[in-house]
């Protein structure tokens, strides 16, 4: 089956600093991704879909500036969160729908990477 | 736009025990309806979907749901559970096109007693 890859699987770091997440589909090219975030107890909310070669739609209150996203590739999406906090510590989701899949096509969800900001 | 309620945060079962996880939706635009299960400090695993056809839809681990258009909801049941079933489960729903946002619930945790 299809497999998305999250790295680094988990990272700690000082606040102030920046962290980059990559989302890689390993078997199957994805025009889309998207970008969840989830706390400690509660669901995943999305944050930005991204889209290759062009901007990444963010959802409302999350901030553009803080929450970067590239989608280089076809397999390829980051996530670089700057400036990062102790509230930016979360676990962090990505999934990936498969490039001109049908719509009945399922997305598939990498294993996620958890952020902890000291 | 879509929303997903689960009604229940908490659910504990004993083992062997059934158990049904509610979740009711609501939409201005048809959707797909889907069922994910989370183990701990993992990601999510698709347990099962409903597309079009049959309302009764098989998941993975003996689970199963039922899609009630009437009433707007997706209920999932497992006739026995096991100590391994204990995870937190989210039903979400994502309208047609594959590149459509998934809308999550809260989330239900369903701890299983021995």
């Amino acid at each position: 089956g299809a497999v998305v890859s999250q790295h680094p699987s988990w990272v700690i770091c000082k606040s102030g600093t920046s962290v980059k997440i990559e989302c890689r589909s390993l078997d199957f090219q994805a025009t889309t991704m998207f970008w969840y975030r989830q706390f400690p107890k509660q669901s995943l909310m999305l944050m930005a879909t991204s889209n290759e070669g062009s901007k990444a739609t963010y959802e409302q209150g999350v901030e553009k500036d803080k929450f970067l996203i590239n989608h280089a590739s076809l397999t390829l999406s980051t996530l670089t969160v700057t400036s990062a906090h102790p509230e930016d510590s979360s676990f962090y989701i990505c999934s990936a729908a498969p490039r001109g899949g049908a719509s009945t096509d399922t997305q598939y969800f990498g294993p996620g990477t958890r952020l902890t900001v000291l | 736009a879509q929303s997903v309620t689960q009604l229940d945060s908490q659910v504990p079962v004993f083992e062997e025990a059934p158990v049904e996880l509610r979740c009711n939706y609501s939409s201005s635009v048809s959707v797909y309806l889907f069922w994910y299960v989370q183990y701990p400090n993992q990601g999510l695993q698709l347990l099962l979907k409903y597309l079009s056809g049959s309302t009764l839809v098989k998941g993975i681990n003996g689970f199963e749901a039922e899609f009630n258009k009437s009433q707007t909801s997706f209920h999932l049941r497992k006739p026995s559970v096991h100590i391994s079933d204990t995870a937190e489960y989210f039903c979400a729903v994502r309208a047609y096109s594959s590149a459509s946002k998934i809308i999550f619930g809260s989330g239900t945790r369903l701890s299983i007693r021995p």
